[in-house]
């Protein structure tokens, strides 16, 4: 079985701060992690995934995320956040011996609230 | 085009109307998907069709019909539906599942269809 947790219902930054976003996975064998973002009333937008190699993954917007596999997270980071990432934002998970057949495991969603 | 459209944008029906959602995408994606999104919850899979054959049913009730007349079209069609069905309902697709690192692939979503159930 394969899941993710993200324990933060909501985070709350002043813009120019940096900012994470924590998630933690559980898989039987090795994961594929992915961040989504979702802006009110609008479908999910991909930000980054992870496959494999390096452990610091960058992706859209200004976005990165660090593989930890002994900690088992993948928490987002911004090293300065803007008024316009106030969003909801999804951390998913699948087992890498999954060939895409069973859908993504998504986390619960993080508000991300930055204040001006 | 790296677009999935979702028509209509917004639905109000009653619980005896029949009613269609309708999702189209031209990225050559062989993999297709409906979520249903509750507020401030993650989506939850409802069905996966791959190479227009459905592939996936996550026990969905059977007022919710899915239907892909081919590679590009996926719709969802609603009938007596109940006002616990009101959600924002998603449609996805990738590249393809089942081969292969596909699970690597990264899912495209649509902008949703908000669907009101008086």
């Amino acid at each position: 079985a394969q899941s993710v947790a993200q324990p933060e219902d909501q985070v709350n930054v002043a813009e120019g701060n940096p900012l994470t976003v924590k998630c933690t996975y559980s898989v039987s064998g090795n994961p594929y992690l992915f961040w989504y973002v979702q802006y009110p009333n609008r479908g999910l937008q991909f930000l980054l995934k992870y496959i494999t190699g390096d452990n610091l993954v960058k992706g859209s917007y200004g976005f990165e995320a660090e593989f930890n596999k002994s900690q088992t997270s993948f928490h987002l980071k911004k090293p300065s956040a803007l008024v316009s990432d106030s969003a909801l934002y999804f951390c998913a998970v699948r087992d890498v011996a999954d060939t895409g057949r069973r859908a993504l495991t998504f986390g619960s969603g993080t508000r991300l609230q930055v204040q001006p | 085009d790296t677009e999935v459209t979702q028509t209509p944008k917004h639905l109000v029906m009653g619980m005896t109307n029949k009613k269609s959602l309708k999702c189209e995408q031209h990225m050559g994606h062989r993999a297709m998907y409906w979520y249903k999104q509750k507020a401030k919850k993650p989506p939850e899979l409802m069905f996966v069709y791959s190479y227009e054959k459905l592939s996936i049913n996550e026990s969905v009730p059977s007022r919710f019909s899915p239907e892909c007349p081919n590679s590009s079209l996926l719709n969802l069609h609603l009938h007596a539906l109940q006002p616990e069905d009101s959600a924002l309902y998603l449609c996805a697709s990738s590249p393809g599942v089942g081969t292969g690192n596909s699970g690597a692939n990264v899912l495209t979503f649509g902008a949703g269809s908000r669907l009101t159930v008086l």
